[in-house]
């Protein structure tokens, strides 16, 4: 069964420096992958997107995130990192149906604090 | 362009009441999905509509249940409430074609159960 998994709930990094989460997914073909932001009381955002080509995706408001098959993970990261940055990050992979369309399967969120 | 509303934003029910979650989607999307997001189970999938059917399903009972108008506007409905319902329920509208088509979220109704 497919299955996404971001092993760090809490991170705390100070303002300024760099910022790397990890999200490691299970899933038998060519995963669509995504990165999504959720500030307080908020919805989700989409940072980036992954379907196929080039392996590191650039996403908005400066993070980036590559993905590498060969150990099953799509990472997020920003080389410096905003106090408004400060938010809950989602890791998803879209897996086909068969019906042909697509639903979502989210990791269980890493929690992003960010000291001044 | 608008975007995903959701109403109503806070709702408090208690334990066996029934409640109506409301979805409008951003104009010309056509597929809706709700989402449940609680602390322990972070989010799961419910179900997706797109042109008044449903089209996926997530692994929730029978209480949960939705539909979509022509409008594409959606609504789900939980009877029998109970503590475990209480969660943030987000929906989400993409064009709904059969390629993947990016998700955009709606802020999301908190449902407390009493």
């Amino acid at each position: 069964a497919q299955s996404v998994t971001q092993p760090d709930i809490h991170i705390t990094v100070s303002e300024g420096a760099s910022l790397e989460l990890r999200c490691n997914y299970s899933y038998g073909a060519t995963p669509y992958l995504f990165w999504y932001v959720q500030s307080p009381g908020q919805g989700l955002q989409l940072l980036l997107k992954y379907f196929s080509g080039d392996t590191l995706v650039q996403g908005i408001k400066g993070f980036e995130a590559e993905f590498k098959r060969s150990q099953s993970s799509f990472n997020l990261r920003k080389p410096s990192v905003h106090w408004s940055d400060a938010a809950e990050y989602f890791c998803a992979v879209g897996s086909q149906t068969t019906s042909g369309t697509y639903k979502y399967i989210f990791g269980t969120g890493t929690r992003l604090k960010v000291l001044a | 362009k608008a975007g995903v509303t959701q109403t109503p934003r806070y709702l408090i029910k208690t334990r066996g009441q029934q409640v109506t979650l409301s979805c409008s989607p951003i104009s010309g999307h056509r597929s809706v999905s709700w989402y449940q997001q609680t602390p322990g189970q972070g989010l799961q999938f419910l179900f997706e509509y797109f042109s008044e059917t449903q089209r996926n399903k997530g692994n929730f009972p029978g209480r949960f249940s939705g539909r979509q108008f022509s409008n594409s506007r959606s609504e789900m409905n939980v009877s029998t409430l109970e503590l475990g319902d209480s969660a943030l329920y987000l929906c989400a509208s993409s064009k709904g074609t059969y390629s993947y088509n990016e998700q955009f979220f709606g802020p999301g109704t908190r449902l407390t159960v009493l």
